[in-house]
């Protein structure tokens, strides 16, 4: 069953601490996406990756990082430099990034909140 | 900069009514137009789609309204029904997919 998994489902971060999200995809896609989804903001880039060991900042990139050493694993570190990490995180992938018609698939979410 | 606007931020429709959501866009350059579907706790998915080539696109009850002139697009939900409610994001893409506010849709039995 293809498809993209994220865990953990739910998240709590302390202050000052690291957290990674997992995101895992069976599709054999080359492009993985993170988006922050915040209620009347829509969907907005962090970061995205085109091809193992290669990825690129999107629009809210600070106080994030990713790692693309594998083509099915995209993880999502959140700093203790994200000052307002409570958000839905979401995973996506697409069989390729550039094109106009790139259809994503995303994962269930992940909703991080901070304790 | 937002690029695409997306109204109203919430929708509530009796069943069997019509819903539709609206979208304004500014650049140009943008070439395609999808619609992504997200029920409560799971991510979107993809709904239907319009190139700007067309007016107009119809997936059963979903039609994608497009007004190239006007840069606006709009998604209609014919005989909205209660599994129809869910938040819809319009978006847009060059090679670059951005997304709009998204609208909460809730239909009535």
């Amino acid at each position: 069953d293809g498809g993209i998994t994220q865990s953990p489902k739910y998240l709590f971060r302390k202050e000052g601490q690291n957290v990674t999200l997992s995101c895992e995809q069976n599709l054999n896609h080359d492009a993985m996406y993170w988006y922050r989804q915040d209620p009347g903001q829509g969907l907005r880039l962090i970061y995205y990756s085109q091809i193992v060991n290669d990825f690129q900042k999107g629009d809210i990139a600070e106080g994030y990082s990713v790692s693309r050493e594998k083509k099915e694993s995209f993880p999502l570190t959140v700093t203790s430099a994200q000052k307002n990490p409570t958000a839905f995180y979401l995973c996506a992938s697409s069989l390729r990034r550039g094109a106009s018609n790139e259809k994503l698939f995303f994962g269930s979410g992940t909703q991080l909140s901070v304790l | 900069q937002q690029q695409v606007k997306q109204s109203p931020q919430s929708l509530i429709v009796q069943k069997g009514g019509i819903s539709i959501i609206n979208c304004a866009y500014e650049n140009t350059a943008f070439d395609y137009f999808p619609w992504y579907q997200q029920f409560p706790g799971k991510g979107p998915a993809l709904l239907i789609a319009i190139r700007p080539d067309v007016s107009e696109k119809k997936e059963g009850r979903f039609t994608i309204s497009f007004n190239k002139s006007a840069k606006q697009f709009s998604l209609h939900i014919m005989d909205s029904q209660p599994g129809d409610s869910a938040t819809y994001f319009c978006a847009a893409s060059y090679g670059k997919l951005t997304f709009g506010q998204g609208t909460i849709l809730t239909v009535h039995p």
